[in-house]
């Protein structure tokens, strides 16, 4: 089952500017992961943010973590065409916490 | 991290065939798990590839058509039977290392 949604479903920016893509979820939950997967490639793994932690940077990537709200938060600072993928939130499934369910994705387009 | 070499890369197959996707990890590691990706869409979850047992599938999915083994902790097959159209999608296998979950490229089937 679902358990993460992501909003926008889709952004279209321009190169320099920052972008932010949002993810919701149902129950609680030990971990969420962020993944950015380019066209027609496996998916690549960002960031971890674990349920005690708030935020968490990498480079470019800030990931928040609102327990209470049962949402998530990347950004992307200083976007560039590079960064052009799809990019899914993923959290423990609702039956285990060994099982990882995946969002639908945000499409993001970054424009030269 | 965990290093997944998945093959076949892409395949086009035939109705009615079967066809088994090979998964091998770098290391040794205690959970794998095969997802699938149909055309646009997010990734869901096939099954747990249990080192040992029968692999734990998910709701719509079952072991005669998607039989899975697992002999060590290394090594998973992804068997996808009898095909059909319906059944073009990208496989992916993936493993769990320090709480992160980690991707191979995924194989590509497209059933004629």
């Amino acid at each position: 089952s679902q358990q993460g949604e992501e909003d926008p479903q889709a952004l279209s920016i321009q190169e320099g500017e920052n972008a932010t893509m949002n993810c919701s979820y149902k129950t609680s939950i030990n971990n969420l992961q962020w993944y950015r997967q380019n066209s027609g490639r496996g998916l690549v793994h960002l960031i971890l943010i674990r349920s005690n932690e708030r935020e968490k940077h990498s480079g470019r990537l800030r990931v928040t973590l609102d327990t209470s709200k049962k949402s998530s938060s990347l950004l992307i600072t200083a976007s560039r065409a590079a960064d052009t993928a799809s990019y899914f939130c993923a959290t423990d499934s609702e039956t285990s916490y060994d099982k990882v369910i995946f969002g639908p994705g945000t499409s993001l387009s970054v424009i030269p | 991290s965990a290093v997944i070499s998945q093959k076949p890369s892409r395949d086009i197959c035939q109705r009615g065939t079967s066809l088994t996707i090979q998964c091998q990890v770098d290391s040794q590691v205690t959970m794998m798990f095969w997802y699938r990706q149909q055309p646009g869409q997010s990734l869901t979850l096939i099954a747990t590839a249990n080192q040992g047992s029968e692999a734990t599938y998910e709701s719509g999915f079952v072991i005669d058509k998607f039989p899975i083994s697992r002999p060590n902790l290394t090594f998973s097959t992804l068997t996808v039977s009898n095909m059909s159209p319906e059944d073009s999608s990208i496989y992916l296998c993936s493993a769990q290392d320090t709480g992160e979950l980690f991707f191979g490229e995924g194989s590509r089937l497209t059933v004629l």
